[in-house]
């Protein structure tokens, strides 16, 4: 069945970079904008940005511009989030989902992503 | 930027009926989506463009919008249904989620 992987639980440094991954099976992962949404601890979702694995073309929510990278490897069928220069209230769940007609039907199972010193 | 507010929480006897309402600036022009959440768990869309159900959603979920408010109607609410639920919405190639609401199955 359609799936996203993700990778185990980070904790990271204040200053830090983490990097997140979402391994697809089960369909065409180039067909699909993968996007990233975190929730962090008691709060709501909060879109982080897509990328068109197809292109690599991305777009990031302004509130991340400058400090997330979204890249994929197509050989993998992979997509990857990285957001540097962590700091404690980024910590929170980082999920991935595939875009679909607007809305999300598929979601990975989160990562959580712990920043302390 | 474009914001969509939801009640924080909705109370809803068992077996009766819960509206979880979504507001945001002429809603009724977008496409609406909706996610039930639990905890522990990643969301799970519940209707889709307004008013469709994916499969394997009950029909008991059904969705309108209108005006300035998009509303999901939970019909015969049930101790499972007990959950955080999110509007969502695209504005300008971006996504925008609403706060979310939690629902409690009296």
């Amino acid at each position: 069945q359609v799936q996203l992987v993700q990778s185990g639980a980070e904790v990271k440094k204040p200053g830090a970079s983490v990097k997140v991954s979402c391994k697809a099976s089960a369909y065409s992962f180039t067909g699909y904008y993968m996007h990233w949404v975190r929730q962090a601890p008691g709060q709501g979702l909060e879109w982080m940005g897509w990328i068109n694995p197809n292109s690599g073309g991305t777009n990031y929510a302004q509130k991340f511009q400058g400090r997330v990278t979204m890249t994929r490897d197509t050989s993998i069928s992979t997509a990857y989030m990285e957001l540097s220069r962590v700091k404690s209230d980024d910590t929170a769940v980082y999920y991935c989902s595939r875009g679909d007609v607007g809305d999300f039907m598929v979601w990975g199972r989160g990562t959580l992503v712990t920043v302390s010193s | 930027s474009y914001e969509l507010t939801q009640p924080l929480s909705v109370s809803v006897a068992l077996g009766q009926t819960a509206r979880i309402t979504c507001g945001g600036n002429n809603i009724g022009s977008k496409n609406v989506h909706w996610y039930q959440q639990k905890p522990g768990q990643a969301p799970v869309l519940v209707i889709y463009r307004d008013s469709n159900r994916p499969s394997g959603i009950p029909e008991r979920f059904s969705g309108s919008n209108s005006g300035n408010t998009a509303t999901l109607t939970i019909s015969r609410a049930q101790a499972g249904d007990e959950a955080a639920y999110y509007c969502q919405v695209w504005d300008s190639s971006t996504v925008v989620f609403g706060g979310g609401t939690k629902l409690t199955v009296l």
